[in-house]
């Protein structure tokens, strides 16, 4: 079975500029979930997404949003891009209570 | 403010020695449990899920969780020097219907051959 992939996989951005990432979760698997991992403040929390509805958000400003698909595929965008921004980006997927992990985007913001 | 507290290490065991990990947790409502491996440059990689007090075992590694005094723990016997990652606590403090995780800063081990 193909785990969750993640598109980009790296992506150097400028300040002000906007990025769009992609996941695609194990197939089956209908709730996606964004985070964030930075050394200073670990992984945390962007927001969750079920059958096209995001359920939860996490404590981060409105410049970071998302959606997902019918095909439970899911996107990201982080709009004027603050150097702040550069971390890895993960993406989860799970069937009931348990998360896997994409391999990851790393942004880096310049 | 719903935290997940690790000792950040780095703890150091030497080969077959059986490493402990040890997370507390501040929401008490809090239903399931989870332990992640990191390798570095790579993703977290699920290893072991809790969701009642107890012990859970899985080969070499064993999840124990005290929900009355909030702790959670791994232990891993037998270390291997491929045991060397960092280690994160993740827990879910919104129960079901949600999978928001909140996790730890985690625990690097460094298993000495």
């Amino acid at each position: 079975k193909a785990g969750v992939t993640q598109t980009p996989r790296y992506l150097i951005k400028t300040r002000g500029q906007q990025v769009t990432l992609s996941c695609s979760p194990i197939s089956g698997h209908r709730s996606v979930s964004w985070y964030q991992q930075t050394p200073g403040q670990g992984l945390q929390f962007l927001f969750e997404y079920f059958s096209e509805t995001q359920r939860n958000k996490g404590n981060f400003p409105g410049r970071f949003s998302g959606r997902q698909f019918s095909n439970s595929r899911s996107e990201m965008n982080v709009s004027t891009l603050e150097l702040g921004d550069s971390a890895l980006y993960l993406c989860a997927s799970s069937l009931v209570r348990e998360q896997f992990f994409g391999p990851g985007t790393r942004l880096t913001v310049l | 403010q719903k935290e997940v507290e690790q000792n950040s290490g780095p703890l150091s065991v030497p080969e077959g020695a059986i490493a402990s990990l040890n997370c507390t947790y501040s929401d008490r409502g809090s239903q399931s449990f989870f332990w992640y491996r990191q390798y570095s440059g790579k993703s977290p990689e699920l290893i072991m899920s809790i969701y009642s007090n107890g012990d859970k075992e899985d080969g070499r590694f064993t999840a124990q969780l005290n929900k009355a005094s909030q702790y959670v723990s791994l232990l891993i016997r037998d270390s291997q020097p491929s045991d060397s990652a960092t280690y994160l606590c993740a827990v879910n403090p919104l129960g079901a219907g949600s999978y928001q995780l909140t996790f730890g800063k985690g625990t690097k081990l460094s298993v000495i051959p």
